[in-house]
């Protein structure tokens, strides 16, 4: 129980193009779910907190109109990346706390983004 | 964002030894998770804590939150190759946001 998938797990894309990634619960429903960025051999950075069927809250530092979150379902969240430049090139990982359940997020299997 | 000391940074160590790293944070949390991370993967929860004292076991694995409420271990027993991997512990401090606070983490190596 509690699996959380992404999708794609790896996508290349050119500057100034826009990659959509979406995050699913798969065997429960989350009313909250969360965005993550990891560089290498750092540990997980807090993007945002996307709550369903309201605006996402986003960390000090993060861009909202550069990175859109869209929870439509208690099953989907997506994050889109804007006009991606290179230094946009991360691990994304989103992750889905169980609506009702103690405080244990479970995190998807990540997505790798590079931006030639 | 507030970050937990986790430590040690990185072990090596030979199969069948026992592990031991900690975290500690100079604020209160309500939950205490730990998490396995493999190279390219999202993290695995391993265990979670809700209550200070608490000593769960999870295979070989041993996490204790501690009586302070600022600190937590993580035991591995008999290691063996497949332990591999990047250790984060998290935090939550407890309302309605559910955001983790998590550690630099600790990079475990086994050698056979």
């Amino acid at each position: 129980g509690a699996v959380v998938s992404q999708h794609p797990s790896w996508v290349i894309c050119k500057s100034g193009t826009s990659v959509k990634i979406e995050c699913r619960s798969l065997d429960f429903q989350a009313t909250t779910m969360f965005w993550y960025r990891q560089f290498p051999k750092q540990s997980l950075m807090l993007m945002a907190t996307s709550n369903e069927g309201s605006k996402a809250t986003y960390e000090q530092g993060v861009e909202k109109d550069k990175f859109l979150i869209n929870h439509a379902s208690l099953t989907l969240s997506t994050l889109t990346v804007t006009s991606a430049h290179p230094e946009d090139s991360s691990f994304y990982i989103c992750s889905a706390l169980l609506a009702g359940g103690p405080s244990e997020q479970y995190f998807g299997p990540g997505t790798r983004l590079t931006v030639t | 964002g507030q970050q937990l000391n986790q430590s040690p940074q990185s072990m090596f160590i030979q199969e069948g030894e026992d592990v031991s790293m900690n975290c500690t944070s100079s604020s209160i949390f309500n939950t205490w998770l730990w998490y396995k991370q493999d190279p390219g993967e999202g993290p695995v929860l391993l265990i979670a804590l809700y209550k200070a004292g608490e000593l769960t076991s999870n295979g070989r694995l041993t996490a204790q939150f501690g009586i302070t409420r600022k600190d937590s271990f993580l035991n591995i027993s008999a290691s063996i190759p497949s332990d591999v991997g990047i250790y984060f512990c998290a935090g939550h401090s407890g309302g309605s946001n559910y955001k983790l606070t998590f550690g630099k983490g600790t990079l475990l190596t086994v050698n056979p």
